[in-house]
């Protein structure tokens, strides 16, 4: 049971140009969504977050956009640079509920090119 | 303190044998959280630790796998009688609150 996708494996984006990412999940429980960015050989690296009880949150190039009703929320990067090239995870949790564990989905491979 | 620290980065290990991953998080952070990704897939949760205290299990983590955290600081994670399926990356993180994640750069387990 899927309860975070990411339907795009990969990305490709011109650098200085907007790159989109996207995920949809299924529990309406949620209401703490995150983005991570991983390098190889390295764990995931916080990137935005975002409340329920918004619908964008913005932090200089990165900025998420979050549809309650589509249960949906995207990260947009702008302008992209190349050293933004890594895999991006979005993540949920329920607030207040036990271990208030992250839900991952499959994560985006990011490639920006020169 | 510059992070959440795993030991070691890597490690082969023969079916059938034990393993035992260590986690040292960042120091003030009470919460202890360990992750498994496997290939292609995103981070599932395995346990969760507040201070000493173990709070929550996925059903993921089987008989085979038991996690520590003596005395609220380092955690081990050990994996008796290791199969195939069990070779992923092992992600642990810390946290002071429920909004501050860090997770360290993981172990990487293969069973050969």
């Amino acid at each position: 049971d899927q309860q975070v996708k990411q339907n795009s494996p990969s990305l490709s984006v011109q650098e200085g140009r907007i790159s989109i990412l996207n995920c949809d999940y299924t529990n309406s429980m949620f209401d703490y969504f995150l983005w991570y960015k991983k390098y190889p050989a390295e764990g995931p690296t916080f990137l935005i977050s975002i409340s329920s009880i918004k619908d964008k949150n913005e932090d200089g190039r990165f900025t998420v956009f979050l549809n309650k009703s589509a249960k949906h929320l995207s990260l947009h990067i702008v302008p992209s640079q190349p050293g933004d090239s890594a895999v991006y995870f979005c993540a949920a949790m329920i607030v207040g509920q036990g271990a208030q564990k992250l839900v991952f989905g499959q994560g985006t491979r990011l490639t920006i090119n020169p | 303190d510059t992070g959440v620290s795993q030991n070691p980065r890597h490690k082969i290990t023969k079916r059938g044998q034990n393993v035992t991953f260590r986690c040292d998080p960042i120091s003030e952070h009470n919460r202890l959280y360990w992750y498994r990704q496997t290939l292609g897939q995103g981070p599932e949760f395995l346990t969760y630790f507040q201070n000493e205290a173990q709070l929550e299990k996925s059903r993921l983590l089987s008989d085979r796998f038991s996690a520590e955290r003596p005395k609220g600081s380092f955690s081990t994670l050990e994996i008796q009688r290791t199969e195939q399926g069990d070779s992923a990356m092992y992600l642990c993180a810390s946290s002071l609150s429920i909004y501050g994640y860090t997770f360290g750069s993981g172990t990487r387990l293969t069973v050969v």
